[in-house]
C-alpha cells in the first residue's frame, strides 16, 4: 500500500497568515492526490484532485501542486473559517490511502 | 441538492454483525462509484470500500477484507455495508462517498453513522 506522510502533524497560525502543508508519498503517485478539510464533528469536505485542480466553489486561497512524491498545500492569506484538520489522500491505486492529517490551530 | 444519509450504526458485542445503509439523492446514482470509509475515534480516515457503478465491482482494505461486504440496490438508490466478525478496532464513524465520476476521489459525504464494537 502507498503510505502518506503529512508535515507537520499540527501548526499553530493567525488569521491572515501563508500556510503550507506538504504530503509525502512512499512512492511515485503521478498526480493522483486530493486534499480534504474535516472540522470537529463533521465529515470531510473535497477541495483538491488531481494535486492542484480546485473543486468547485473552493475559495482561491486554497492551492495545491506537486507531483510524483511531494505535494502541498497552501492557504495564501488563512481566514477564521480554516482552522480544521487537513488530510491528503492517493488515488492512483488501491487501497485508496490518507495522510495523518495536519491539525491547524489558531496561534 | 445532493445527500447521502447513513443508518444502522450502533453498539455491537465482538463477534457480532451489524448492516449499514446509505440512501443517496439528489443525483443520479446509478452512475457513480460509492465508498465507505471510517473513521476511528480521534484518529484519522481510513478507506475501507468501494463498490462501482454499472456492474457493482468491489474492493476492499485488507483490514476488512473477507469479514466486509460491500453492495449496492440502485432501485433504491442506496449502498450497504455488512459487518461481521466484528472486532473492537472496526470501532468508528462510518461514512458513505461519492466519488468525482471517474475519479477514486470523495466529493461528497454523508453526516456518518457511530459503530462501537464493545
Amino acid at each position: 500500500a502507498i503510505q502518506l506522510t503529512q508535515s507537520p502533524s499540527s501548526l499553530s497560525a493567525s488569521v491572515g497568515d501563508r500556510v503550507t502543508i506538504t504530503c509525502r508519498a512512499s512512492q511515485g503517485i503521478g498526480s493522483a492526490l486530493a486534499w480534504y478539510q474535516q472540522k470537529l464533528g463533521h465529515p470531510p469536505k473535497f477541495l483538491i484532485y488531481d494535486a492542484s485542480t480546485l473543486k468547485s466553489g473552493v475559495p482561491s486561497r486554497f492551492s495545491g501542486s506537486g507531483s510524483g512524491t511531494d505535494f502541498t498545500l497552501t492557504i495564501s492569506s488563512l481566514q477564521p473559517e480554516d482552522f480544521a484538520t487537513y488530510y491528503c489522500q492517493q488515488f492512483n491505486s488501491f487501497p485508496l490511502t490518507f495522510g495523518g492529517g495536519t491539525k491547524v490551530q489558531i496561534k | 441538492e445532493v445527500q447521502l444519509l447513513e443508518s444502522g450504526g450502533g453498539l455491537v458485542q465482538p463477534g457480532g454483525s451489524l448492516r449499514l445503509s446509505c440512501a443517496a439523492s439528489g443525483f443520479t446514482f446509478s452512475v457513480y462509484t460509492m465508498s465507505w470509509v471510517r473513521q476511528a475515534p480521534g484518529k484519522g480516515l481510513e478507506w475501507v470500500a468501494s463498490v462501482s457503478d454499472l456492474a457493482g465491482s468491489t474492493v476492499y482494505a485488507d483490514s476488512v477484507k473477507g469479514r466486509f461486504t460491500t453492495s449496492r440496490d440502485d432501485s433504491k438508490k442506496t449502498v450497504y455495508l455488512q459487518m461481521n466478525s466484528l472486532r473492537a478496532d472496526d470501532s468508528a464513524v462510518y461514512y458513505c462517498a461519492k466519488d468525482l465520476g471517474g475519479w477514486d476521489v470523495f466529493d461528497m459525504w454523508g453526516q456518518g453513522t457511530t459503530v462501537t464494537v464493545s
